[in-house]
Protein backbone atom coordinates (compact mmCIF):
# COMPACT_ATOMS: atom_id res chain seq x y z
CA UNK A 1 0.00 0.00 0.00
CA UNK A 2 0.88 3.67 -0.41
CA UNK A 3 0.02 6.83 1.05
CA UNK A 4 -1.96 7.37 4.36
CA UNK A 5 -4.65 4.93 5.02
CA UNK A 6 -7.38 5.53 7.65
CA UNK A 7 -9.54 2.52 9.11
CA UNK A 8 -12.53 2.46 9.36
CA UNK A 9 -13.70 4.56 7.18
CA UNK A 10 -17.13 5.04 8.49
CA UNK A 11 -18.05 4.56 12.33
CA UNK A 12 -21.14 4.88 14.61
CA UNK A 13 -21.27 4.52 18.03
CA UNK A 14 -22.76 5.22 21.15
CA UNK A 15 -22.20 8.08 23.61
CA UNK A 16 -20.87 5.30 26.07
CA UNK A 17 -18.82 2.97 23.80
CA UNK A 18 -14.81 3.08 23.56
CA UNK A 19 -13.32 2.56 19.77
CA UNK A 20 -10.25 3.57 18.30
CA UNK A 21 -9.17 5.07 14.73
CA UNK A 22 -6.25 3.95 13.50
CA UNK A 23 -4.34 5.94 10.66
CA UNK A 24 -0.96 3.89 8.79
CA UNK A 25 1.42 6.18 6.62
CA UNK A 26 3.53 4.22 3.91
CA UNK A 27 5.57 7.51 3.16
CA UNK A 28 8.32 7.51 5.33
CA UNK A 29 7.41 10.21 6.71
CA UNK A 30 7.85 12.02 10.18
CA UNK A 31 5.44 13.58 11.54
CA UNK A 32 1.45 12.42 11.71
CA UNK A 33 -1.79 14.55 12.98
CA UNK A 34 -5.34 14.31 13.82
CA UNK A 35 -7.77 16.93 12.13
CA UNK A 36 -11.20 17.30 12.71
CA UNK A 37 -13.79 18.11 9.93
CA UNK A 38 -16.62 19.48 10.89
CA UNK A 39 -19.31 21.23 8.32
CA UNK A 40 -18.83 24.39 7.79
CA UNK A 41 -16.03 24.87 9.77
CA UNK A 42 -12.13 25.46 8.93
CA UNK A 43 -10.28 22.12 9.67
CA UNK A 44 -9.56 21.88 13.41
CA UNK A 45 -5.99 20.56 14.21
CA UNK A 46 -6.67 17.90 16.82
CA UNK A 47 -3.21 16.08 17.65
CA UNK A 48 0.34 16.46 16.22
CA UNK A 49 3.00 13.75 17.06
CA UNK A 50 6.90 14.91 15.41
CA UNK A 51 9.45 11.90 16.04
CA UNK A 52 6.89 10.25 17.55
CA UNK A 53 6.51 13.17 20.44
CA UNK A 54 3.51 15.11 20.55
CA UNK A 55 4.33 18.03 20.39
CA UNK A 56 0.39 19.60 19.70
CA UNK A 57 -2.83 19.26 21.86
CA UNK A 58 -5.13 21.98 20.92
CA UNK A 59 -7.15 21.97 23.91
CA UNK A 60 -9.04 19.11 22.75
CA UNK A 61 -11.48 17.35 25.19
CA UNK A 62 -9.73 14.17 27.39
CA UNK A 63 -12.29 12.24 25.76
CA UNK A 64 -10.16 11.93 22.72
CA UNK A 65 -6.83 10.11 23.32
CA UNK A 66 -3.86 10.38 20.54
CA UNK A 67 -1.47 7.11 20.52
CA UNK A 68 1.50 7.13 18.52
CA UNK A 69 3.06 3.92 18.94
CA UNK A 70 6.01 4.72 16.15
CA UNK A 71 6.58 6.81 12.93
CA UNK A 72 4.31 4.63 10.81
CA UNK A 73 0.88 4.40 12.99
CA UNK A 74 -1.33 6.96 14.81
CA UNK A 75 -4.60 6.13 16.86
CA UNK A 76 -7.40 8.12 18.27
CA UNK A 77 -9.17 6.39 21.13
CA UNK A 78 -12.59 7.22 21.43
CA UNK A 79 -14.35 7.19 24.58
CA UNK A 80 -17.79 8.83 26.03
CA UNK A 81 -18.34 11.01 23.36
CA UNK A 82 -20.91 13.45 22.36
CA UNK A 83 -23.18 14.19 19.45
CA UNK A 84 -21.31 16.80 18.62
CA UNK A 85 -18.14 14.96 18.42
CA UNK A 86 -19.83 13.42 15.02
CA UNK A 87 -17.16 14.64 12.35
CA UNK A 88 -14.77 13.44 9.48
CA UNK A 89 -11.58 12.42 11.49
CA UNK A 90 -8.83 13.01 8.91
CA UNK A 91 -5.13 12.04 9.66
CA UNK A 92 -1.89 13.12 7.57
CA UNK A 93 1.86 13.03 7.54
CA UNK A 94 4.55 15.08 6.60
CA UNK A 95 7.93 15.33 6.75
CA UNK A 96 9.21 18.23 8.97
CA UNK A 97 13.27 18.05 8.92
CA UNK A 98 15.11 19.43 7.37
CA UNK A 99 12.34 21.70 6.06
CA UNK A 100 9.01 21.09 6.18
CA UNK A 101 6.62 20.00 3.15
CA UNK A 102 2.81 19.59 2.43
CA UNK A 103 0.78 17.42 4.29
CA UNK A 104 -0.66 14.32 3.01
CA UNK A 105 -3.83 12.98 4.04
CA UNK A 106 -6.13 9.39 4.41
CA UNK A 107 -9.11 9.66 3.04
CA UNK A 108 -10.83 10.38 6.44
CA UNK A 109 -12.84 8.36 8.78
CA UNK A 110 -16.77 9.63 9.37
CA UNK A 111 -17.58 9.28 12.93
CA UNK A 112 -21.12 9.45 14.17
CA UNK A 113 -22.14 9.64 17.29
CA UNK A 114 -25.87 8.49 18.58
CA UNK B 1 -0.34 32.28 14.95
CA UNK B 2 -1.34 32.20 11.51
CA UNK B 3 -4.87 32.24 9.89
CA UNK B 4 -6.73 31.81 6.96
CA UNK B 5 -9.61 33.58 5.44
CA UNK B 6 -11.46 32.62 2.43
CA UNK B 7 -13.68 35.05 1.20
CA UNK B 8 -15.93 32.99 -0.72
CA UNK B 9 -18.31 29.94 1.08
CA UNK B 10 -19.64 28.97 -2.51
CA UNK B 11 -18.49 29.88 -6.08
CA UNK B 12 -20.78 28.59 -9.10
CA UNK B 13 -19.22 28.89 -12.22
CA UNK B 14 -20.03 27.88 -16.21
CA UNK B 15 -17.98 25.21 -17.65
CA UNK B 16 -15.36 26.96 -19.54
CA UNK B 17 -14.98 29.61 -17.51
CA UNK B 18 -12.12 31.42 -15.67
CA UNK B 19 -12.66 31.26 -11.56
CA UNK B 20 -10.52 32.86 -9.02
CA UNK B 21 -10.93 31.65 -5.53
CA UNK B 22 -9.63 34.16 -2.87
CA UNK B 23 -7.44 33.31 0.09
CA UNK B 24 -5.70 35.72 2.48
CA UNK B 25 -3.75 34.93 5.69
CA UNK B 26 -2.17 36.46 8.34
CA UNK B 27 1.12 35.67 10.45
CA UNK B 28 3.89 37.24 12.17
CA UNK B 29 6.25 35.38 10.06
CA UNK B 30 7.30 33.79 7.13
CA UNK B 31 4.73 31.06 6.17
CA UNK B 32 4.46 28.86 3.76
CA UNK B 33 1.01 28.90 1.77
CA UNK B 34 -0.67 25.42 0.00
CA UNK B 35 -3.87 25.05 -1.76
CA UNK B 36 -5.57 21.56 -1.26
CA UNK B 37 -8.66 20.16 -2.79
CA UNK B 38 -11.00 17.74 -1.58
CA UNK B 39 -13.49 15.19 -3.80
CA UNK B 40 -16.48 13.51 -2.28
CA UNK B 41 -16.02 11.06 0.26
CA UNK B 42 -12.16 11.81 -0.10
CA UNK B 43 -9.65 13.45 1.79
CA UNK B 44 -7.49 16.77 0.70
CA UNK B 45 -5.06 16.87 -1.79
CA UNK B 46 -2.25 18.91 -2.82
CA UNK B 47 -2.79 21.37 -5.32
CA UNK B 48 0.30 23.43 -5.49
CA UNK B 49 2.44 25.31 -2.75
CA UNK B 50 4.50 28.28 -2.16
CA UNK B 51 7.24 27.65 -0.14
CA UNK B 52 9.70 30.43 -1.46
CA UNK B 53 11.13 31.70 -4.78
CA UNK B 54 8.71 33.24 -8.09
CA UNK B 55 5.73 34.16 -6.28
CA UNK B 56 3.54 32.59 -9.27
CA UNK B 57 2.98 28.82 -8.62
CA UNK B 58 1.79 26.44 -11.07
CA UNK B 59 -0.06 23.04 -9.36
CA UNK B 60 -2.18 19.94 -10.91
CA UNK B 61 -4.67 20.02 -12.99
CA UNK B 62 -4.18 23.55 -14.67
CA UNK B 63 -4.64 25.19 -11.66
CA UNK B 64 -2.23 28.30 -10.41
CA UNK B 65 -1.89 30.82 -7.49
CA UNK B 66 -0.27 33.89 -6.66
CA UNK B 67 1.87 35.39 -3.82
CA UNK B 68 1.68 38.81 -2.94
CA UNK B 69 2.92 39.33 0.35
CA UNK B 70 1.89 43.67 0.25
CA UNK B 71 -1.73 42.15 -0.19
CA UNK B 72 -1.24 39.03 2.29
CA UNK B 73 -2.99 37.13 -0.67
CA UNK B 74 -2.43 33.32 -2.60
CA UNK B 75 -5.91 33.75 -4.88
CA UNK B 76 -6.09 30.39 -6.58
CA UNK B 77 -7.20 30.48 -10.40
CA UNK B 78 -7.94 28.42 -13.79
CA UNK B 79 -8.76 30.06 -17.00
CA UNK B 80 -10.67 27.33 -18.05
CA UNK B 81 -13.01 25.40 -15.70
CA UNK B 82 -14.50 21.85 -16.28
CA UNK B 83 -17.11 19.84 -14.65
CA UNK B 84 -14.84 17.94 -12.70
CA UNK B 85 -13.11 20.51 -10.72
CA UNK B 86 -16.54 20.70 -8.67
CA UNK B 87 -15.18 20.05 -5.34
CA UNK B 88 -14.67 21.75 -1.79
CA UNK B 89 -11.03 23.92 -1.99
CA UNK B 90 -8.77 24.66 1.16
CA UNK B 91 -6.34 27.31 1.62
CA UNK B 92 -3.76 26.70 4.37
CA UNK B 93 -0.83 28.34 5.43
CA UNK B 94 2.19 27.08 7.86
CA UNK B 95 4.81 27.99 9.72
CA UNK B 96 8.69 26.39 8.73
CA UNK B 97 7.77 23.05 10.77
CA UNK B 98 4.00 22.36 10.15
CA UNK B 99 3.14 22.11 13.81
CA UNK B 100 0.55 24.42 13.55
CA UNK B 101 -1.03 24.36 9.74
CA UNK B 102 -4.07 26.43 10.31
CA UNK B 103 -6.99 25.84 7.05
CA UNK B 104 -9.46 28.00 6.11
CA UNK B 105 -13.66 27.26 5.84
CA UNK B 106 -13.23 26.27 2.54
CA UNK B 107 -14.59 27.01 -0.75
CA UNK B 108 -16.90 25.30 -2.71
CA UNK B 109 -16.55 25.03 -6.41
CA UNK B 110 -19.83 24.32 -8.34
CA UNK B 111 -19.17 24.05 -12.15
CA UNK B 112 -22.37 24.12 -14.34
CA UNK B 113 -22.35 22.78 -18.06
Amino acid sequence: ETGVTQTPRHLVMGMTNKKSLKCEQHLGHNAMYWYKQSAKKPLELMFVYSLEERVENNSVPSRFSPECPNSSHLFLHLHTLQPEDSALYLCASSQVHPEAGELFFGEGSRLTVL
Amino acid sequence: AQSVTQLDSQVPVFEEAPVELRCNYSSSVSVYLFWYVQYPNQGLQLLLKYLSGSTLVKGINGFEAEFNKSQTSFHLRKPSVHISDTAEYFCAVSDWNNNDMRFGAGTRLTVKP
